[in-house]
């Protein structure tokens, strides 16, 4: 089975700042992995994903993660944070051939002015 | 840009009750989804489904739980009986039969038991 561990639960950050968010991820067999965004009160939009190829992504709204295989890690990153990026960051996988997505806890993202 | 709808936004229902959530998924999508999110808690898994069977099923998809797709656009849970611990925000996803893997989730429903 599949898990996935982001160690911080919040984070905050002064506008413009750079800000990377954690993911780890067990798993005994290949992995698709994505990030997603909540902003709040609304439901879960893809920011970007990893199934093969170059192991930086990029994806919406500037940012980007690193798949290392090694480290078993797909952490976030955006070099200059906005007010607008406020919101939970939940890092997910899914087996190859299997259809469940597992979440992680989330990270909530806080933007300080 | 096609999207995944689901209604209603929020539901309210008194313990016992039966609810029905309902998803149109986007149109050429051939996998459908239900995941839970309770308050402060994360994303989890209920069911996942295909060719007009459930394909996938976590163990909280337990026998109150069913899901159908009644015609070509709508797809269905249903809770028999809802119970307190069942309030938590119901998001529907769905994914293509070709390519890049990427399931795509409506806004969700929000579920208040009382």
């Amino acid at each position: 089975a599949q898990s996935v561990t982001q160690l911080d639960s919040q984070v905050p950050v002064f506008e413009e700042a750079p800000v990377e968010l954690r993911c780890n991820y067990s798993s005994s067999v290949s992995v698709y992995l994505f990030w997603y965004v909540q902003y709040p009160n609304q439901g879960l939009q893809l920011l970007l994903k990893y199934l093969s190829g170059s192991t930086l992504v990029k994806g919406i709204n500037g940012f980007e993660a690193e798949f290392n295989k090694s480290q078993t890690s797909f952490h976030l990153r955006k070099p200059s944070v906005h007010i607008s990026d406020t919101a939970e960051y939940f890092c997910a996988v899914v087996n190859f051939g299997n259809e469940k997505l597992t979440f992680g806890t989330g990270t909530r993202l806080t933007i300080i002015p | 840009e096609p999207e995944v709808t689901q209604t209603p936004s929020h539901q309210v229902t008194q313990m016992g009750q039966e609810v029905i959530l309902r998803c149109v998924p986007i149109s050429n999508h051939l996998y459908f989804y239900w995941y839970r999110q309770i308050l402060g808690q994360k994303v989890e898994f209920l069911v996942s489904f295909y060719n007009n069977e459930i394909s996938e099923k976590s163990e909280i998809f337990d026998d109150q739980f069913s899901v159908e797709r009644p015609d070509g656009s709508n797809f269905t849970l249903k809770i028999r009986s809802t119970k307190l611990e069942d309030s938590a925000m119901y998001f529907c996803a769905s994914r293509a039969d070709r390519g890049p893997y990427e399931q795509y989730f409506g806004p969700g429903t929000r579920l208040t038991v009382t």
